[in-house]
């Protein structure tokens, strides 16, 4: 089936640095979604980007969809400490609009 | 805030004992979904419902089942909960538009003793 490859599996980064973080798959996905997730809640979503190429910002986040349609990376700029959680990135594939998800990127930020 | 709901948030049962977990919306969404979280395994999807009594499976669909009955509520049920089966579940909705993003609910935290 679909897999993702989301890395880093996790990052520990001082406060104010930037984080870039990426997926790449072997299918071409219609679209890409960026999702966080905090301690003992669910996934919300951050970005959702639709078009090859196309560089979508949300604040201090920005994320691009590759213009192959097999990778996407979001990068936070200014990290602080209420940026912790894990990232995950998703692909849209499949008849149905299924999503498929990487393993997720948990982000830890010193102050 | 898609309006999404899970029940109970909680809940710790024994191996071999069914176990039904809900998910309630209240803004109509068509689609309905239940995943299921694991460390080092990310969100996989489980079954997912495109209309009152209509279901496919997902990914990772064996010893559970579903049920839609109204287009609010999306059941997950486990025959016979098994330790395997120890998890966060997930509910999510499709948004209204064109592009298939989902919106989760808070889950539910399921330990099979």
């Amino acid at each position: 089936g679909q897999q993702l490859n989301q890395s880093p599996q996790s990052m520990f980064i001082q406060e104010g640095e930037d984080v870039s973080m990426n997926c790449t798959s072997s299918s071409i996905f219609n679209t890409w979604l960026w999702y966080k997730q905090d301690p003992g809640e669910g996934p919300v979503l951050l970005i959702a980007l639709y078009k090859a190429g196309e560089l979508t910002s949300n604040g201090r986040l920005t994320a691009q969809f590759g213009i192959t349609r097999k990778d996407s990376f979001l990068n936070i700029s200014a990290s602080i400490p209420s940026d912790v959680g894990i990232y995950f990135c998703a692909g849209v594939g499949g008849s149905q609009g299924n999503l498929i998800f990487g393993k997720g990127t948990k982000l830890s930020v010193k102050p | 805030d898609a309006g999404i709901t899970q029940s109970p948030r909680h809940k710790v049962t024994e191996t071999g004992t069914p176990v039904t977990l809900r998910c309630h919306q209240t803004e109509n969404h068509r689609y309905m979904y239940w995943y299921r979280q694991d460390p080092g395994h990310g969100l996989r999807l489980i079954h997912y419902s495109y209309g009152v009594k209509d279901t496919d499976k997902g990914e990772v669909s064996d010893g559970y089942s579903v049920s839609r009955s109204k287009t609010e509520d999306f059941l997950l049920t486990l025959e016979s909960a098994t330790s395997s089966q120890t998890s966060v579940y997930f509910c999510a909705i499709k948004g209204q538009t064109l592009y298939n993003e989902q919106f989760f609910g808070p889950g539910t935290r399921l330990t099979v003793l």
